[in-house]
């Protein structure tokens, strides 16, 4: 069974702090994914990694894929109160069924 | 483009009542998701369906839960009987055809079993 493990799992820091949020995995994955969700709606899809040593940047937020495919990370710059939410990493099983697979979520409080 | 549609939001039923849930994913995604998820945790996946056919429903408690879609369009995920545990949001999200593609999701169905 291929599991992802995220860390830590709360997080709280003020507005202007920086933070690194972590996802491990004992597998390899073809590709990770992050996603936010805040209360009250499913998770949006804010990047896909592909290749091992992937580094993607969207605007204050840098994601890295590791060397070996088997973890990922999320770095949030000056950290705003509008990014509070659920962060959760996500990839698709081996199988190739397309059946993705989630951790079990970062829950991250700024506050002003 | 309209997004995947779900209803209801919210709903309490007591334990061992029966509930229902709707989805319309959105025009043209074949592929169609049902994922379970409890308050604070990451989604589990339930079942998938591509087209009408069930891809994985591996982790699908298959003695209480149901799930089928009608002309491979909407779905309906039914519970029956409820059980406590089963308090959790039922997210519902949809693909086009082809492994990797970005999946969409819909707002969620509440469900408390009191």
């Amino acid at each position: 069974t291929q599991l992802l493990e995220q860390s830590p799992q709360f997080l709280s820091i003020q507005e202007g702090e920086n933070l690194t949020v972590y996802c491990n995995s004992s597998s390899v994955f073809s590709s990770l994914q992050w996603y936010r969700q805040e209360p009250g709606e499913g998770p949006v899809l804010l990047v896909t990694v592909v290749t091992g040593g992937e580094v993607k940047k969207l605007k204050r937020l840098t994601f890295q894929f590791g060397d070996a495919r088997k973890d990922s990370s999320l770095h949030i710059t000056a950290a705003q109160p509008g990014d509070t939410g659920l962060y959760l990493c996500a990839g698709y099983s081996s199988s190739n069924t397309g059946k993705l697979i989630f951790g079990q979520g970062t829950t991250l409080q700024v506050k002003p | 483009e309209a997004g995947v549609a779900q209803s209801p939001r919210y709903k309490i039923i007591e334990k061992r009542q029966s509930v229902a849930f709707w989805c319309n994913p959105i025009s043209g995604h074949a592929t169609l998701y049902w994922y379970q998820q409890i308050l604070g945790q990451g989604p589990k996946l339930l079942i998938q369906f591509q087209n009408n056919g069930v891809v994985d429903d591996s982790q699908l408690p298959k003695d209480r839960f149901s799930a089928e879609r009608l002309k491979g369009v909407d779905s309906t995920l039914k519970i029956q009987p409820a059980k406590l545990e089963d308090s959790a949001v039922y997210l519902c999200a949809s693909s086009p055809v082809g492994f990797g593609n970005t999946i969409y999701f819909g707002e969620g169905s509440w469900l408390t079993v009191v």
